[in-house]
């Protein structure tokens, strides 16, 4: 079964450190996608981006950068000179082919998220 | 466009109660989700719409039931609740079908549910 882990429970750094947080993913599908979301303290979960399993170009999009290792199962998310607004929860998330593990749902596997907090 | 709407936003239920969490969309799309985030669990897949009238279980169905009436609407209906089913509930949407995968998910704002 598909299986996301984030193992850093929670990061906290000054502003404008430069921080990365960790993903590394399990799956035995060879067609699938990752996503990185974002939970500021309000709750509402927000896209940060979509990577499918044949891309590993690494993206970068403005202060975000995102770090895709086929050979790690890895798909690090770096913010460079971090923020006070950049405090939240951000996880990590793995989707395969529906059906693939025996089920038929299509949704999404998360990671146990990561709470970063930027002081000032 | 308001994207996916939840209602309620807050309920509290007692043990043994029912009730239903509805959920709309206005994106036009096939498939809905719904999903549970528990402190340091994050979220977990409850049930899954590719489309109106089809529903699949995901990682977490027990204690729930489903509705897909239309394209836009998917509620959760909770029979008889108890205390594990505490937690904060949220409802996405997206373009993916039956055999695609991999489209962003939308998510509504979410409804907190505690049970006593």
């Amino acid at each position: 079964a598909q299986k996301v882990t984030q193992a850093q429970t929670e990061i906290s750094v000054v502003e404008k450190e430069d921080v990365t947080l960790d993903c590394v993913y399990e799956t035995r599908d060879t067609t699938y996608y990752l996503f990185w979301y974002k939970q500021p303290p309000s709750g509402e979960l927000v896209f940060l981006i979509r990577r499918n399993s044949f891309d590993e170009q690494n993206e970068i999009s403005g202060r975000y950068s995102w770090n895709f290792q086929k050979s790690t199962s890895s798909f690090n998310f770096t913010i460079t000179a971090s923020q006070v607004v950049d405090s939240a929860v951000y996880f990590c998330a793995l989707s395969e082919r529906p059906g693939y593990s025996g089920g038929g749902a299509d949704g999404l596997t998360f990671g146990k998220g990561t709470h970063l907090i930027i002081q000032p | 466009n308001a994207g996916v709407t939840q209602t309620p936003k807050f309920q509290v239920l007692k043990t043994g109660q029912s009730m239903t969490l509805q959920c709309a969309q206005d994106m036009n799309h096939n498939s809905m989700y719904w999903y549970r985030q528990d402190p340091g669990m994050g979220l977990r897949l409850i049930y899954y719409s590719a489309s109106e009238g089809t529903t699949d279980k995901g990682e977490v169905p027990n204690g729930y039931n489903v509705s897909r009436l239309n394209k836009r609407e998917f509620s959760l209906r909770l029979e008889s609740a108890a205390p594990s089913q505490t937690s904060v509930y949220f409802c996405a949407s997206s373009e993916t079908g039956r055999g695609g995968a991999g489209n962003e998910q939308f998510f509504g704002p979410g409804t907190r549910l505690t049970v006593l």
